[in-house]
C-alpha cells in the first residue's frame, strides 16, 4: 500500500513563527501535493512538485513556501505564521501519469 | 477555471435509507472524477473514480456516472449504514497534457457531511 506519512497530527504555534510541515511517501511518486482544507471551503491547492527541486504554485501560495530536495520528500514552510492560517494540510503523492491521488492524515496547525 | 459544486450538507439520515449526493462541475478538456472519503480523523481515501464519459466507478456499495451532457458525478448508495458516517468530497483531476502527462491536481468541491443514525 502507498504510505504518505506527515510528521504532526497536532500542531501549535505562535504568530511570528517559522514553520516547517513534513511530508513523507514511500512509492516513488514524481507527483507531490500539499493542500489546505477548510471548512465549507473544501480542500485548497497550495503548492505542488513534479520532480525534485521543481515547484509549482497552487490556487493560494501566498504566505507559503516549498521544498523539495528529495524525491521522497515534500516540506510545506509558513516563513512567518498568521491566526489565519489555521487550518488542516494535507500532502498528497501521486505517479506522473496517474489521475488519482494519495493522502497523508493531515496536520492540524493552530496558529496563537 | 475549472470548479466542483456539490450539495450543500449536512446530510443525515437513517440507516439503511438510500444516499445521493450531487456533483456538478465545469472543466475544459476531459477532466477525471473522483469522491473521496474523509473518517473521522483522517486523511482522505479514494472512494471510486471514472476517467471518461460513461464510466461508472463503484466501490463499497457506493456508485457514480461520468455524465459530460450535464456535467455531473453524482454520488449514490442503495443502502447506507452508521459506519458510512464521514465527509464527502467530489473532485475533478486536471486531464493529460498532450505528452501524456498528468500532474494530478485536483479540484475539489466543499464537502458534504454525512451522519447516518441507527
Amino acid at each position: 500500500d502507498v504510505k504518505v506519512t506527515q510528521s504532526s497530527r497536532y500542531l501549535v504555534k505562535r504568530t511570528g513563527e517559522k514553520v516547517f510541515l513534513e511530508c513523507v511517501q514511500d512509492m516513488d511518486h514524481e507527483n507531490m501535493f500539499w493542500y489546505r482544507q477548510d471548512p465549507g471551503l473544501g480542500l485548497r491547492l497550495i503548492y505542488f512538485s513534479y520532480d525534485v527541486k521543481m515547484k509549482e504554485k497552487g490556487d493560494i501560495p501566498e504566505g507559503y513556501s516549498v521544498s523539495r530536495e528529495k524525491k521522497e520528500r515534500f516540506s510545506l514552510i509558513l516563513e512567518s505564521a498568521s491566526t489565519n492560517q489555521t487550518s488542516m494540510y494535507l500532502c498528497a503523492s501521486s505517479l506522473y501519469r496517474a489521475v488519482e491521488a494519495f493522502f497523508g492524515q493531515g496536520t492540524r496547525l493552530t496558529v496563537v | 477555471g475549472d470548479s466542483v459544486t456539490q450539495m450543500e450538507g449536512p446530510v443525515t439520515l437513517s440507516e439503511e435509507a438510500f444516499l445521493t449526493i450531487n456533483c456538478t462541475y465545469t472543466a475544459t478538456g476531459y477532466p477525471s472524477l473522483f469522491w473521496y472519503v474523509q473518517y473521522p480523523g483522517e486523511g482522505l481515501q479514494l472512494l471510486l473514480k471514472a476517467t471518461k464519459a460513461d464510466d461508472k466507478g463503484s466501490n463499497k456499495g457506493f456508485e457514480a456516472t461520468y455524465r459530460k451532457e450535464t456535467t455531473s458525478f453524482h454520488l449514490e448508495k442503495g443502502s447506507v449504514q452508521v459506519s458510512d458516517s464521514a465527509v464527502y468530497f467530489c473532485a475533478l483531476g486536471d486531464p493529460p497534457n498532450a505528452g501524456g502527462t498528468s500532474y494530478g491536481k485536483l479540484t475539489f468541491g466543499q464537502g458534504t457531511i454525512l451522519t447516518v443514525h441507527p
